[in-house]
């Protein structure tokens, strides 16, 4: 079954920082690209950023783009997103999401096929 | 980016009957070498993450129950629930592939009537 279980979330400051954690199992996680994609509260959808199987390829949303950077650890199973500058605008819960049709290094089109249960992350003073 | 708009924003369908939401692209989605649609539709219950529902605009992802198809083509794409059931009580969205950054519906709310 595959499961993918987000951590590190929690309350902090605006202009403070964070790193959320993604463990994977279930599935050769060294063969999907996996997905940040954040609902802020009692809101839609927003895709946050992206990364291919070795890591050798990024892409993120324009509203994080210089502030968060999204990085893997294949031998550990794990995905991870720091998160810099944090605002009000970035609460949200944070889902780790594998993609359901990317499994070489270079793709084009994602959808999502498996979704963590998220990690919430507030941004408050 | 690409501006996906559903319609309705809510609706309310009796147990059994056929409930149906559309989503409006800004731009065609349809890929020629591909011969596809790169549109997806997710179902989010309350208080659980979404879970992908269809994807090429019509093919439905493992485990979906055949009560919901997909169709469409251009900008104009269709999700059907041909009989609601009780736990088909959810927000859906749409999404859209073909470009970076992936971009959602904002969501259609599905309740009983």
């Amino acid at each position: 079954e595959v499961q993918l279980v987000e951590s590190g979330g929690g309350l902090v400051q605006p202009g403070g920082s964070l790193r959320l954690s993604c463990a994977a199992s279930g599935f050769t996680f060294s063969s999907y690209w996996i997905h940040w994609v954040r609902q802020a509260p009692g809101k839609g959808l927003l895709w946050v950023s992206r990364i291919n199987i070795d890591g050798s390829h990024t892409s993120y949303a324009d509203s994080v783009k210089g502030r968060f950077t999204i990085s893997r650890d294949n031998a550990k199973n794990t995905l991870y997103l720091q998160m810099n500058s944090l605002g009000a605008d970035d609460t949200a819960v944070y889902y780790c999401v594998r993609d359901g049709h990317c499994t070489t290094t270079s793709c084009f089109g994602n959808w999502f096929d498996s979704w963590g249960q998220g990690t919430l992350v507030t941004v408050s003073s | 980016d690409i501006v996906l708009t559903q319609f309705p924003d809510s609706l309310a369908v009796s147990l059994g009957e056929r409930a149906t939401v559309t989503c409006k692209s800004s731009l065609g989605v349809f890929y020629p070498s591909d011969n596809k649609h790169f549109l997806a539709w997710y179902q989010q219950r309350p208080g659980q993450p979404p879970k992908l529902l269809i994807y090429w605009a019509s093919t439905r992802a493992s485990g979906v129950p055949d009560r919901f198809s997909g169709s469409g083509s251009g900008t104009d794409f269709t999700l059907t629930i041909s009989s609601l059931q009780a736990e088909d009580v959810a927000l859906y969205y749409c999404q859209q592939y073909y470009t970076t950054p992936p971009t959602f519906g904002q969501g259609t709310k599905v309740e009983l009537k």
